[in-house]
């Protein structure tokens, strides 16, 4: 069974400018969540999506969305760029996203580099 | 807001020794309990999950949860240097999310 897949696995932006990355969850999981990983702060929870819904939101600003699709994909979305947003962008999907054995899987990740 | 405490590391083992992972939560309603290794520059993969008080193994892991004292840990046995990693702690408590802890660099030396 093919695993999370992320596209694309680099990008480079500059300051301002908005990015959309994409994640494609393991065939059979409905539950896709984004994370944000930086040196400084670690593994920083975005949001979480079933069934085309947000469920959960962290504590980012709204320059930071997403979506999902109705066969699971997801996208999430950064506008207005800013250098504070380089990081690593993780997607883990998971059957249902709740319940005690539900068990999110990472992608590879987006590297995104600000300029 | 829930906290997810690791030992600090990093942490240096010789080849063969047991390397001990220790995670601390805060959040008394919390259920399920993760470790994933993270290789530098790739993303973190499952390692080991556990939902019930006590000891689970899976070949040289073996994870612990005590939820009384709100303690998860890991126990590498023979480590070996394919093992130099950052292990990630996480903890699920049924609000669509996993809290990590900021993981705890481990060094196998040969």
């Amino acid at each position: 069974k093919a695993g999370v897949t992320q596209t694309p696995r680099y990008l480079i932006k500059t300051r301002g400018q908005q990015v959309t990355l994409s994640c494609s969850p393991i065939s059979g999981h409905r539950s896709v969540s984004w994370y944000q990983q930086t040196p400084g702060q670690g593994l920083q929870f975005l949001f979480e999506y079933f069934s085309e819904t947000q469920r959960n939101k962290g504590n980012f600003p709204g320059r930071f969305s997403g979506r999902q699709f109705s066969n699971s994909r997801s996208e999430m979305n950064v506008s207005t760029l800013e250098l504070g947003d380089s990081a690593l962008y993780l997607c883990a999907s998971s059957l249902v996203g709740a319940g005690l054995t539900d068990t999110q899987y990472f992608g590879p990740g987006t590297r995104l580099t600000v300029l | 807001q829930k906290e997810v405490e690791q030992n600090s590391g990093p942490l240096s083992v010789p080849e063969g020794a047991i390397a001990s992972l220790n995670c601390t939560y805060s959040d008394r309603v919390s259920q399920s309990f993760f470790w994933y290794r993270q290789y530098s520059g790739k993303s973190p993969e499952l390692i080991m999950s556990i939902y019930s008080n006590g000891d689970k193994e899976d070949g040289r892991f073996t994870a612990q949860l005590n939820k009384a004292s709100q303690y998860v840990s890991l126990l590498i046995r023979d480590s070996q240097p394919s093992d130099s990693a950052t292990y990630l702690c996480a903890v699920n408590d049924y609000d669509y999310k996993l809290s990590f802890g900021a993981g705890t660099t481990v060094t196998v030396r040969a």
